[in-house]
């Protein structure tokens, strides 16, 4: 079935530093992208959606200028993180929709912790 | 509207029983309702999905029924083993969305 890479798995920064995680479409060509936050035991809240070759969309309180949302090919799109703070702590998950099937996936998420 | 209401929250189920998880949507624009599987520390994975045209799919010991004129669609899982210990997350989606219900704890026991 498609499948959906993200990286990385997991990652550590210090205080201040920007993070970038990437969040690839292996089988298909997806051209909306969607970057979740969980937070443990909760569901998953939509930060944004990351259109290709366009804008992201946020969600009411997301921060635009915090979470960057690239989307530069129709199999790529990247979230980074600025000047991170311990408070952006959490585990960040993409998921593509198959436009062909309708079906979405998810990438295996990422755990960033800041210290 | 844009919500998805799960329930329950929590789930305890014997080895070999059922389990079954109960979701509402308020929106007719929805055309896409899928269920996923989350383990600890992984991204969801897709389980089963439905389209509103039929009223039930089933995929091995995995079924979706559902209710167009409700707006409703449940999960069950039979004979359920310690394995499907997990959180489940159905949702409802349309081409630019998928929202989710919050999840359901399942614990199997043994």
């Amino acid at each position: 079935g498609a499948v959906v890479s993200q990286h990385p798995s997991w990652v550590i920064c210090k205080s201040g530093t920007s993070v970038k995680i990437e969040c690839r479409s292996l089988d298909f060509q997806a051209t909306t992208m969607f970057w979740y936050r969980q937070f443990p035991k909760q569901s998953l809240m939509l930060m944004a959606t990351s259109n290709e070759g366009s804008k992201a969309t946020y969600e009411q309180g997301v921060e635009k200028d915090k979470f960057l949302i690239n989307h530069a090919s129709l199999t790529l799109s990247t979230l980074t993180v600025t000047s991170a703070h311990p408070e952006d702590s959490s585990f960040y998950i993409c998921s593509a929709r198959d436009p062909i099937h309708s079906e979405a996936f998810f990438g295996q998420g990422t755990r960033l912790t800041v210290v | 509207q844009q919500q998805v209401k799960q329930s329950p929250q929590s789930l305890i189920v014997q080895k070999g029983g059922i389990s079954i998880i109960n979701c509402a949507y308020e929106n007719t624009a929805f055309d896409y309702f899928p269920w996923y599987q989350q383990f600890p520390g992984k991204g969801p994975a897709l389980l089963i999905a439905i389209r509103p045209d039929v009223s039930e799919k089933k995929e091995g010991r995995f079924t979706i029924s559902f209710n167009k004129s409700a707006k409703q669609f449940s999960l069950h899982i039979m004979d359920s083993q310690p394995g499907d210990s997990a959180t489940y997350f159905c949702a409802a989606s349309r081409s630019d969305k998928i929202i989710f219900g919050k999840g359901t704890r399942l614990h199997i026991l043994p």
